[in-house]
């Protein structure tokens, strides 16, 4: 069974930093790309990062470009989200996401069930 | 960036009825589109791929059609279970991939 967990979420303060984890399982996880997808409370879906399985390829959406870095360790079957300068307006649930085939261009199949975000004084 | 449209941004449809929503990119996608629904207090499941290609265990009255800019998400006959928000997303602009705003579908 897939099983994706997220992890590191929390209240931040403006400025400051924090580094999200979603740990992996029940499938071949350097097989995939992978990506990170967040939803503010009572909003849509904004793609945040996507990371190819190699790590040769990433992309960042222009919200977070700069202040973001996705990552990922396939030894650990991990993915990860450094976020730094956290703004008010990154306050979300942030959504793991795992590619649905090995090619890059692939929806996203199975979700974790998100750790939230706060970034309030 | 490649910009999603929906519409309508709400549809309300009794039960057993039909739903049609629409789904539109600011440049073409070719068939890379996929809809997800989401449930409140839930994570996003994958309903179709590829622009009309069920995924694993989604029930036949969903279907997808289009390619291109325009898409559509049918319902044929709406269950209980169908009230929910869909949402389009592109995954041709790798690795820039984005969804629409989505449409909510409640019970007339």
């Amino acid at each position: 069974e897939v099983q994706l967990v997220e992890s590191g979420g929390g209240l931040v303060q403006p400025g400051r930093s924090l580094r999200l984890s979603c740990a992996a399982s029940g499938f071949t996880f350097d097989d995939y790309a992978m990506h990170w997808v967040r939803q503010a409370p009572g909003k849509g879906l904004e793609w945040v990062s996507g990371i190819s399985w190699n790590s040769g390829s990433i992309g960042y959406a222009d919200s977070v470009k700069g202040r973001f870095t996705i990552s990922r360790d396939n030894a650990k079957n991990s993915l990860y989200l450094q976020m730094n300068s956290l703004r008010a307006e990154d306050t979300a649930l942030y959504y793991c996401a795992k590619g649905h085939s090995g090619s890059y261009y692939s929806s996203f199949d199975y979700w974790g069930q998100g750790t939230l975000v706060t970034v309030s004084s | 960036e490649i910009v999603m449209t929906q519409s309508p941004a709400t549809l309300s449809v009794s039960p057993g009825e039909r739903a049609t929503l629409s789904c539109r990119a600011s440049q073409s996608v070719s068939s890379n589109l996929a809809w997800y629904q989401q449930k409140p207090g839930q994570a996003p499941r994958l309903l179709i791929y590829g622009a009309s290609t069920r995924a694993t265990g989604i029930p036949a009255r969903f279907s997808g059609s289009g390619s291109g800019t325009e898409f559509t998400l049918t319902i044929s006959s709406l269950q209980s279970e169908d009230f929910a928000v869909y949402y389009c997303q592109q995954y041709n602009n790798w690795p820039r991939f984005t969804f629409g705003p989505g449409t909510k579908v409640d019970i007339k």
